[in-house]
């Protein structure tokens, strides 16, 4: 099946740095991906959704200046956590639809830790 | 608003029984329904999907039942394994691929 990396897997920072994700798509292109993030014993909770060669759409709830997300792209879109503070230490996951089934591909996941 | 929820949060079952978990969900408009496994520190695995046109879907060792009428979904494994401990989640879609989580169900097989 189509696989989808992310990178890293883990990171620690420190509160008031910013932090990249990145999310590829290894052996398809994408044109849209997703961005979630789940808290401990919690569920999958959708962030935002990624558009190659445009803006990115924010959930509500979401701030968009705080997670910038480019797809910058057919295979890859970085996810940036800005200013991180420790609320926003969580487990990132990424996904890429099929574009041939409403399967998606979701990536491994990236454990931030903001200290 | 609208969400896709899990009935109980935890099952515990003896290797080789069968396991079920079940799912409500209340959107009437989703067409497409994903049961995904997660384990500790990994990211969902998709285990067996649906659409709405359909009652019933079978896989390897795993079968997805869906009831419309009562906005029902379950996923039955047969001769659960330790292998299958983990937390699985259904999920809907609500359009352009976006996906609404459930709260997760834990498996634990006891040996």
């Amino acid at each position: 099946g189509a696989v989808v990396s992310q990178h890293p897997s883990r990171v620690i920072c420190k509160s008031g740095t910013s932090v990249k994700i990145e999310c590829r798509s290894l052996d398809f292109q994408a044109t849209t991906m997703f961005w979630y993030r789940q808290f401990p014993k919690q569920s999958l909770m959708l962030m935002a959704t990624s558009n190659e060669g445009s803006k990115a759409t924010y959930e509500q709830g979401v701030e968009k200046d705080k997670f910038l997300i480019n797809h910058a792209s057919l295979t890859l879109s970085t996810l940036t956590v800005t200013s991180a503070h420790p609320e926003d230490s969580s487990f990132y996951i990424c996904s890429a639809p099929s574009s041939r089934t409403y399967e998606q591909y979701f990536g491994p996941g990236t454990r931030l830790t903001v200290t | 608003g609208e969400s896709v929820g899990l009935h109980l949060p935890t099952l515990s079952v003896q290797e080789g029984d069968n396991s079920i978990i079940n799912c409500a969900y209340s959107n009437s408009a989703s067409d497409y329904f994903i049961w995904y496994k997660q384990e500790s520190g990994k990211g969902p695995q998709f285990i067996i999907d649906i659409r709405s046109n359909m009652d019933k879907r079978q896989g390897q060792r795993v079968t997805v039942l869906l009831n419309k009428t009562v906005k029902h979904l379950s996923l039955q494994i047969a001769a659960t394994q330790p292998g299958d401990s983990a937390v699985y989640f259904c999920a809907e879609n609500w359009g352009d691929y976006k996906l609404s989580f459930g709260a997760g169900t834990t498996v634990t097989v006891r040996a």
